[in-house]
């Protein structure tokens, strides 16, 4: 079975910092891999994917990540985080292995940027 | 697009009494998942219909069941509710495929279970 870990439970930066928040898996076999956004009151939404090809992927608003194969990890970068990016972050991976979809999270980065 | 719906937004229910919620999936996605979201569990796994059929399953008790119909519509039952039950339920749609799939989630029906 996959499991997905995600380090920093909480993250304070202030405006302008940088960001990285860390993602890793296990899972011995092929992944999908992504990162969700739980924005105050509204519903998860998609940041970015990781399917094949370059492992730096680029997403919506300025985020970023990279899939290092060898680390098992999908770690979400921002160079200059803006107070509007205070949210949850969610990693989430599918195993290719399984016959459709059955993503399995991560337990979540709350991230509060100060203005 | 109109986005996954989800209905209704908000549901209390006591002990005992069994729960139906509705999801809509976005127009032409044929796989529809269902997760649950609480504050000591995070997001996990219900199960994920494609075509009318289950195609996976998490590990809940058979008190949690679902169910497709023909227009991709889904349904999930729990039946006989513990308080432990009370949580944000989400939906997510995508086209099905295998391999390259991306789910878009709905807004969630959070259940209270007095």
């Amino acid at each position: 079975a996959q499991s997905v870990s995600q380090h920093n439970h909480h993250v304070i930066l202030s405006e302008a910092a940088s960001l990285e928040l860390g993602c890793n898996y296990s899972y011995g076999g092929t992944v999908n891999l992504f990162w969700y956004v739980q924005y105050p009151g509204q519903h998860l939404q998609l940041l970015l994917k990781y399917f094949s090809g370059d492992p730096l992927v680029k997403g919506i608003k300025g985020f970023e990540a990279e899939f290092i194969k060898s680390k098992f990890s999908f770690n979400l970068r921002k160079p200059s985080v803006q107070w509007s990016d205070t949210a949850e972050y969610f990693c989430a991976v599918n195993a290719r292995g399984n016959a459709g979809n059955m993503l399995t999270f991560g337990g979540g980065t709350r991230l509060m940027v100060k203005p | 697009k109109a986005g996954v719906t989800q209905t209704p937004r908000y549901l209390i229910k006591t002990r005992g009494q069994q729960v139906t919620l509705s999801c809509s999936p976005i127009s032409g996605h044929r796989s529809v998942s269902w997760y649950q979201q609480t504050p000591g569990q995070g997001l996990q796994f219900l199960f994920e219909y494609f075509s009318e059929t289950q195609r996976n399953k998490g590990n809940f008790p058979g008190r949690f069941s679902g169910r497709q119909f023909s227009n991709s519509r889904s349904e999930m039952n729990v039946s006989t509710l513990e308080l432990g039950d009370s949580a944000l339920y989400l939906c997510a749609s995508s086209l099905g495929d295998r391999g390259t799939d991306t789910q878009y989630f709905g807004p969630g029906t959070r259940l209270t279970v007095l």
